[in-house]
């Protein structure tokens, strides 16, 4: 089984407009780690954001979030006033023990972002 | 700025050849660097886990014989592909973690485009 699913390949938004893309992961370990990676054309991947599973609060940085159900084991990633600039390859990943603590990734969403 | 750093950017070169990809922590010491491989529009798949001062440890299916990791410092990995040919062909990166807890992000290189002709 998927430990992270991805389950939108390709996202549109209109610039400006708010985005979310969804990750849902599978853990049977209380205490984990969530990360949202950016991967551009260019290649380089780039940390976005993190949510521990302890953590009460959705993680915020700057115009991300990540919107975090406990329950429902998602941790989707909210885009808010989408730029051109944010075009580019999402991915979600989990830290856990099960996994020796390596990071896990889904297969990704590429957001693009229409003027 | 940069964190994790990863040499050469690009290569082509001939089958046959062997390349080797340099990934160094910039600022801070890392004990535990890892080396993944990415297919056109796929997801990153981890490799192999480089352990400094120790054998790496591979993922299952991955071949040490032809991908020599060696992390000699606490500051440098590199991941030698021995014998190119060209469904080696792939992009490359390299992160590296500040230490092992848990809500440390692993940060990356910006990854090596290796083209095998």
């Amino acid at each position: 089984a998927q430990k992270i699913t991805q389950t939108q390949p390709g996202m549109f938004v209109q610039e400006k407009e708010a985005v979310t893309l969804d990750c849902t992961y599978d853990t049977s370990d209380q205490s984990y780690g969530l990360f949202w990676y950016k991967q551009p054309s260019s290649g380089e991947m780039i940390f976005l954001i993190y949510q521990g599973s302890y953590d009460e609060q959705n993680a915020t940085e700057g115009r991300y979030s990540l919107n975090f159900q406990k329950a429902r084991k998602s941790a989707n990633l909210v885009i808010s006033a989408s730029q051109l600039g944010d075009s580019a390859m999402y991915f979600c990943a989990m830290r856990d023990r099960g996994s020796n603590y390596k990071l896990t990734f889904g297969k990704g969403t590429l957001l693009t972002v229409n003027p | 700025g940069a964190v994790v750093s990863q040499h050469p950017s690009r290569v082509i070169c001939k089958s046959g050849t062997s390349v080797k990809i340099e990934c160094r922590s910039l600022d801070f010491q890392a004990t535990t660097m890892f080396w993944y491989r990415q297919f056109p529009k796929q997801s990153l798949m981890l490799m192999a886990t480089s352990n400094e001062g120790s054998k790496a440890t591979y993922e299952q299916g991955v071949e040490k014989d032809k991908f020599l990791i060696n992390h000699a410092s606490l500051t440098l990995s590199t991941l030698t592909v021995t014998s190119a040919h060209p469904e080696d062909s792939s992009f490359y990166i390299c992160s590296a973690r500040r230490d092992a807890n848990s809500n440390q992000p692993q940060h990356f290189g910006d990854g090596t485009r290796l083209s095998i002709l």
